[in-house]
């Protein structure tokens, strides 16, 4: 069946430092790929999204490419910042499920 | 520029008892979603609604009921909690099946 699986956190980053967060996937067809993010006490907030092989996702300074050949979507960003501390959710839409498929989540702390 | 409202935010309730989680959506989406999310585990989908008046099994069903009473509203009932239900719970709702979902501030629910 279908799944996510993402690196395990917390991950904790000094302010400007790089960030990346791990996220593999499995799934039959092509799906659509998301980040989304929770900031404490708050519902998940799409980040960005990609719907095809090669596409790359980007907001706020995050980015992620769809990978098919290596069944990947991993989260970057050049320079975090304190304000980057949430929980980080990839997740995929097969549309045969009609659903979302959501990863464990990855803490990413960031300190001043 | 409401969006998702899931009513109430908190709740404590008491082994046995019922109780009936709201949520409504002001976008004229078609399907909504009912997730837990416990830590470690991500979000679970328990129901979803694909589209007014109809509604399906999720991951983890058991336990639950739900209600599409129309297309704003997607409810979600406990009838008799149990201390495992303690989770917060969070709805969400989805114009298409290519579009991202749109999700609620949560409700936190704890069972003694």
């Amino acid at each position: 069946g279908n799944s996510v699986t993402q690196m395990e956190g917390p991950v904790t980053l000094s302010e400007e430092a790089f960030l990346t967060i791990n996220c593999t996937y499995t799934a039959t067809g092509y799906p659509s790929l998301f980040w989304y993010v929770q900031y404490p006490g708050e519902g998940l907030q799409l980040l960005l999204k990609a719907t095809k092989a090669d596409d790359k996702g980007s907001n706020k300074g995050f980015e992620a490419t769809y990978r098919k050949e290596t069944t990947s979507f991993h989260l970057e960003k050049g320079s975090v910042q304190v304000s980057d501390s949430a929980v980080y959710f990839c997740a995929l839409f097969s549309g045969g499920y009609n659903k979302l498929i959501f990863g464990a989540g990855t803490r990413l702390a960031v300190h001043p | 520029n409401a969006g998702v409202t899931q009513t109430p935010k908190f709740q404590v309730l008491k082994t046995g008892q019922s109780m009936t989680l709201q949520c409504a959506q002001d976008m004229n989406h078609n399907s909504m979603y009912w997730y837990r999310q416990d830590p470690g585990m991500g979000l679970r989908l328990i129901y979803y609604s694909a589209s007014e008046g109809t509604t399906d099994k999720g991951e983890v069903p058991n336990g639950y009921n739900v209600s599409r009473l129309n297309k704003r509203e997607f409810s979600l009932r406990l009838e008799s909690a149990a201390p495992s239900q303690t989770s917060v719970y969070f709805c969400a709702s989805r114009l298409d099946r290519d579009q991202p979902q749109h999700f609620g501030d949560g409700t936190r629910l704890s069972i003694l």
